[in-house]
């Protein structure tokens, strides 16, 4: 049972523009969310996180969002850089359970 | 600097042996974490332990065993009865008390022959 879904394998953007990566959950007891972003054949480093209480975090290009009643956030990079050519992975804390659970992930190809 | 340390960074065993990945810390975090990734999937969770000498399963632990006899210190084990067990492993730990970020090892791709 997938608990964090990223259902877009992958997505294009142009440089400049706007990227949107979005995550579904499903477990209601999730109440901390992370993005992550991930080279190959190297650990996720850490982006932007978010709580449950709230709705809106930023932290310069980076920007996430959080509608609980649809278990739905997402992440916004503008402008996108080549530099973030990636995949990025969504990941939900369950605080009772200390578990942290990923996503799929979505490669993101900034295109010059 | 203080960090999380995943040794080796490439490791290769016969099929039916044992073997062991090592994780270490010096974050001083409670909780430590074990994934596996495969060729374009995402992290799934193998074992995490938010305490020393305490440990869970979680979503796919058949075939693999682990221990937390020190904080610091959180070894997997992939014995012969993981069916698939070439993968890129990732081991992460946290602070528990705090909403904080997970830190991430450089991982160990296993290969088994």
């Amino acid at each position: 049972d997938q608990q964090v879904k990223q259902n877009s394998p992958s997505l294009s953007v142009q440089e400049g523009r706007i990227s949107i990566l979005n995550c579904d959950y499903t477990n209601s007891m999730f109440d901390y969310f992370l993005w992550y972003k991930k080279y190959p054949a190297e650990g996720p480093t850490f982006l932007i996180s978010i709580s449950s209480i709230k709705d809106k975090n930023e932290d310069g290009r980076f920007t996430v969002f959080l509608n609980k009643s649809a278990k739905h956030l997402s992440l916004h990079i503008v402008p996108s850089q080549p530099g973030d050519s990636a995949v990025y992975f969504c990941a939900a804390f369950e605080r009772g359970a200390q578990k942290l659970v990923f996503g799929q992930g979505t490669r993101l190809t900034i295109n010059p | 600097d203080g960090g999380i340390t995943q040794s080796p960074k490439y490791l290769f065993r016969k099929e039916g042996q044992n073997v062991t990945l090592s994780c270490e810390q010096n974050l001083n975090h409670d909780a430590m974490y074990w994934y596996r990734q495969d060729p374009g999937q995402g992290l799934r969770l193998i074992y995490y332990s938010q305490i020393v000498n305490d440990f869970q399963k979680g979503d796919i632990a058949e075939g693999y065993s682990v221990s937390r006899e020190k904080k610091e210190s959180f070894p997997l084990t992939v014995t012969s009865a993981q069916k698939n067990p070439t993968a890129f492993y990732l081991c992460a730990s946290r602070d528990r008390g705090r909403n904080t970020e997970a830190f991430f090892g450089q991982g160990t791709r296993l290969t088994v022959v």
